[in-house]
């Protein structure tokens, strides 16, 4: 089955540290989505590419965070410095979206950060 | 782009069906309805989508007013493992809080 892939699992590090976060969207797709899960904000969507470009990040705070699609099967985010509050699951999905149909979202299983 | 409103929670007993309501009165003409969910911990799975017409898969049906200011998500008979947080996201890829759906026994 095609699934998209989230590494790592789960981190737990200290604050001030850098974290990376990386996604493996499923093959042939072309919009990946990064969003953020706690329990007091709900899921929150952070940035999305399509085609690789950036189409939206308005929702990720852009003096520490920073999302990148270095080639079609690799995204990354980054939290540098990270902070406690940045403590979440880290959610990426990927979808096909053609013309204004933006078509099934598939998720992976989310990047557990925990920031001391 | 729709913003999407939802009850935060609803109860059903197993085998009955879950009717969960969405609240998409600010939906354009070409903007498609969605419905995802969310078990426990996992990534939200997606369910049914429509755009006018109502819809049906192996896993629920969806009714969308003729207005489609609103939408309805049928789950015909539902089991424990249908207890998940329900989302119906605007076209623009945003997530509101859902309807946490629990199923008793």
């Amino acid at each position: 089955d095609a699934r998209v892939t989230q590494t790592p699992r789960h981190k737990v590090t200290e604050m001030g540290q850098e974290v990376t976060m990386r996604c493996q969207p499923i093959l042939g797709h072309n919009t990946v989505f990064w969003y953020r899960q706690t329990m007091m904000q709900g899921l929150e969507l952070l940035a999305y590419f399509r085609n690789r470009a950036p189409l939206d990040d308005s929702g990720m705070p852009k003096d520490r965070f920073s999302a990148e699609m270095p080639d079609a099967t690799l995204a990354t985010l980054k939290i540098q410095p990270s902070e406690p509050r940045d403590s979440a699951v880290y959610f990426c999905a990927s979808g096909l979206v053609l013309g204004r149909v933006p078509g099934e979202l598939f998720f992976g299983e989310g990047s557990r950060l925990t920031v001391l | 782009d729709a913003k999407t409103t939802q009850p935060p929670s609803m109860d059903c007993a197993e085998g009955r069906a879950a009717n969960l309501p969405c609240n998409h009165s600010t939906i354009s003409g070409n903007e498609y309805v969605y419905w995802y969910r969310q078990i426990h911990s996992q990534g939200p799975q997606y369910i049914i989508h429509g755009l006018k017409n109502n819809e049906t898969n192996e896993m629920a049906s969806l009714i969308i007013t003729e207005d489609r200011k609103s939408s309805t998500l049928i789950l015909p008979h539902a089991t424990l493992r249908d207890t998940a947080v329900y989302y119906c996201p605007g076209q623009n890829f945003v997530f509101g809080p859902g309807t946490r759906l629990s199923v008793l026994p």
